[in-house]
């Protein structure tokens, strides 16, 4: 079964520094899709990114970017220029056959 | 498109009550998936069908739970009676080909 890890239960930084949040997996796939989705206090789960695992270029939206170590079972999320919207928890993601399988977190805060 | 619809968004009941979580997916998506937040256990998937059919109900919890898809623009979560250990955040998530997954708002449900 795979497993999701997210080692820092809780991150805070302040507004437009740098912050980056870990992820690492277990599976025994080749083929399969990351995520790293936000969930602000609304609690609507909103997806910030997505890598193919056959893709070797790092997924970027925006101010968001990955680094994805394949090898390593690595899939980092780096938030650049953190603004106080970012505010949420973040949730890390594996998707193999269809199912989603969801680390337990990281509570990311930005101080003004 | 409107998004995945779910209603209600809050549901408070009594122990013992039946409880009936409604969805509606993103028109086109072939995808459905049931999920439940909680504090202890986090973001478990309980069941997922695909073109209406359910595919893999390995998570619901036990029988006092049931989800029906009757067609492509509508899903339910029953829970018969319902226990106060049920009370959790129950999303509910459609894609495309199994493509990412995109969430509702959630329905909060207490039991009392």
């Amino acid at each position: 079964a795979q497993t999701v890890t997210q080692s820092q239960p809780e991150m805070s930084v302040q507004e437009a520094e740098t912050v980056t949040l870990s992820c690492t997996y277990d599976t025994s796939e080749n083929n399969y899709y990351l995520f790293w989705y936000k969930q602000p206090p609304s609690r609507q789960m909103i997806l910030v990114i997505r890598q193919e695992a056959y893709k070797q270029q790092n997924a970027t939206e925006n101010r968001f970017s990955v680094n994805f170590q394949k090898a390593a079972k690595s899939f980092s999320l780096k938030i650049s220029d953190s603004q106080l919207g970012d505010t949420a928890m973040y949730f890390c993601a594996f998707q193999g056959a269809q199912k989603l399988v969801f680390g337990q977190g990281t509570r990311l805060t930005i101080n003004p | 498109d409107a998004g995945v619809i779910q209603s209600p968004r809050h549901e408070v009941t009594e122990m013992g009550q039946e409880v009936t979580l409604r969805c509606k997916p993103i028109s086109g998506h072939d995808y459905l998936f049931w999920y439940r937040q909680t504090m202890m256990r986090g973001l478990e998937l309980l069941i997922y069908f695909n073109n209406n059919v359910p595919i893999d109900d390995s998570g619901m919890p036990e029988d006092r739970f049931s989800a029906k898809m009757p067609n492509a623009s509508f899903s339910t979560l029953k829970i018969q009676p319902s226990e106060p250990r049920d009370s959790a955040v129950y999303f509910c998530a459609s894609s495309f080909f199994g493509n990412e997954q995109f969430f509702g708002p959630g329905t909060r449900l207490t039991v009392l």
